[in-house]
């Protein structure tokens, strides 16, 4: 079974410039979830979709950061403009509820700098 | 909101048993996390438990739940090298909006020779 895939992997941007990322959840599963991770922290939830209609949101900075997900089942998610506070890891995961249990999968990360 | 909290670093002796604790506020979670994240990768599901069992074993790993105290732990028998990464323990709420995972700040475990 493939994994939740995630590109770009890295990107280096300059402030105020913006940036976008992808992501490909595992086949059928219905909930996608964007965190971020800053250095050295656990991750954060910024925006939770189930299918293409949007759960929670209210951690996602609204006034840079937006997301779609507009077929339910890839997402983009946007930051415009980059503040050198958004160096971070971006991970996307999504679920799959089972009546034997509910397991979250990540992906690899994208990795942002800020500079 | 929930807080989940966890001590920020573990040596142990390689061969020798680890335990990551880890707590949290809120007590209608309904499953329990442990993930793993090596340098540079992205985070790799271990093990979970749901919320009406006190323990669960898989090989080297054991969790225990202590829903009273809310209180979680990770126990690696035989500890490798392999094993040196950051563990996070999350916590999963059902909420009417949906599950929510919430992230302790993570335990960096160091195996040495």
């Amino acid at each position: 079974e493939a994994g939740v895939a995630q590109s770009p992997r890295y990107k280096i941007i300059e402030k105020r410039q913006s940036v976008a990322f992808w992501c490909n959840p595992i086949s059928g599963h219905a909930t996608l979830y964007w965190y971020q991770q800053i250095l050295g922290q656990g991750p954060k939830l910024l925006i939770q979709f189930q299918n293409n209609g949007v759960v929670d949101d209210s951690q996602l900075p609204k006034d840079r950061f937006s997301a779609e997900r507009l077929k339910g089942v890839d997402s983009t998610l946007k930051i415009q403009p980059a503040k050198l506070e958004d160096s971070a890891v971006y991970l996307c995961a999504s679920t799959l509820v089972t009546v034997s249990g509910n397991t979250i999968y990540f992906g690899e990360g994208s990795w942002l700098t800020v500079v | 909101g929930e807080d989940v909290e966890q001590s920020l670093f573990l040596s142990v002796r390689e061969g020798d048993s680890s335990v990551i604790n880890c707590t949290y506020t809120d007590s209608s979670s309904t499953y329990l996390y442990w993930y793993k994240q090596e340098p540079g990768a992205g985070l790799q599901l271990l093990t979970y438990i749901f919320s009406n069992m006190d323990m669960k074993q898989d090989q080297r790993l054991t969790v225990l739940l202590n829903k009273k105290d809310k209180h979680l732990s990770l126990r690696i028998a035989d500890t490798q090298t392999g094993d040196s990464a950051i563990y996070f323990c999350a916590v999963d709420i059902l909420t009417g909006g949906g599950n929510k995972l919430t992230f302790g700040t993570g335990t960096q475990l160091k195996v040495e020779l």
